[in-house]
């Protein structure tokens, strides 16, 4: 499976600040999708990031708070915009295309803690 | 919608039983499944997958059982050991905008008591 690396693997950041947060892939991949995992919860998948176009949201989700990009087939960024408490999370990336579309692997996420 | 939930959010296992993790979920679409790993402050980890024309796969000491009828799978761990300790996470797929799309259940903590 590809190797993934996110950065930064933590931070914290002040209220009505953003963060931006990049993954990285070893080796070309189809799909790239982003997650929040909040405490003690379970993924939510925010949106799949689309190279070339706009990334697709899942609902509940709006691009002005967390637009993303995705230049290339091994690159994403998700930028978390006017951060209040309640972003305070753990955000993920995944791909998937390697070796089959259907199978997603992580990478190892950025735990984001906003104060 | 899809909706996948775990039984039980806890689960203790003396080293060297078995495990059993359930799982079961509401959309009858769902095609294809995932067990995924996540140990603490690590993203999750593919374990075992099985698509919906299975009823069991089977890797190493793991082996996931499908029941379409009653739309319930499992995970279960053999011989348990204490780097197993971790929270399981299903995930259900189906086709939706040409990719699958994953929606996870809540996750069950396995602790393994030496």
């Amino acid at each position: 499976s590809a190797v993934i690396s996110q950065k930064p693997s933590r931070d914290i950041c002040q209220r009505g600040t953003s963060l931006t947060i990049q993954c990285q892939v070893d080796s070309q991949v189809t799909m790239m999708f982003w997650y929040r995992q909040q405490p003690g919860q379970s993924l939510t998948l925010i949106a799949t990031a689309n190279q070339g176009s706009e990334a697709t949201y899942e609902s509940g989700f709006v691009i002005d708070k967390f637009p993303i990009s995705r230049p290339n087939l091994t690159f994403s960024t998700l930028t978390v915009s006017n951060m209040s408490p309640e972003d305070s999370s753990i955000y993920l990336c995944s791909v998937a295309g390697t070796p089959s579309t259907d199978t997603q692997y992580f990478g190892p996420g950025t735990r984001l803690t906003v104060l | 919608g899809e909706s996948v939930g775990l039984h039980l959010p806890t689960l203790s296992v003396q080293e060297g039983d078995n495990s059993i993790i359930n799982c079961a979920y509401s959309n009858s679409a769902s095609d294809y499944f995932i067990w995924y790993k996540q140990e603490s402050g690590k993203g999750p980890q593919f374990i075992i997958d099985i698509r919906s024309n299975m009823d069991k796969r089977q890797g190493q000491r793991v082996t996931v059982l499908l029941n379409k009828t009653v739309k319930h799978l499992s995970l279960q761990i053999a011989a348990t050991q204490p780097g197993d300790s971790a929270v399981y996470f299903c995930a259900g797929a189906y086709s939706g905008a040409g990719s699958y799309q994953l929606t996870f259940g809540k996750g069950t903590k396995l602790s393994v008591i030496p």
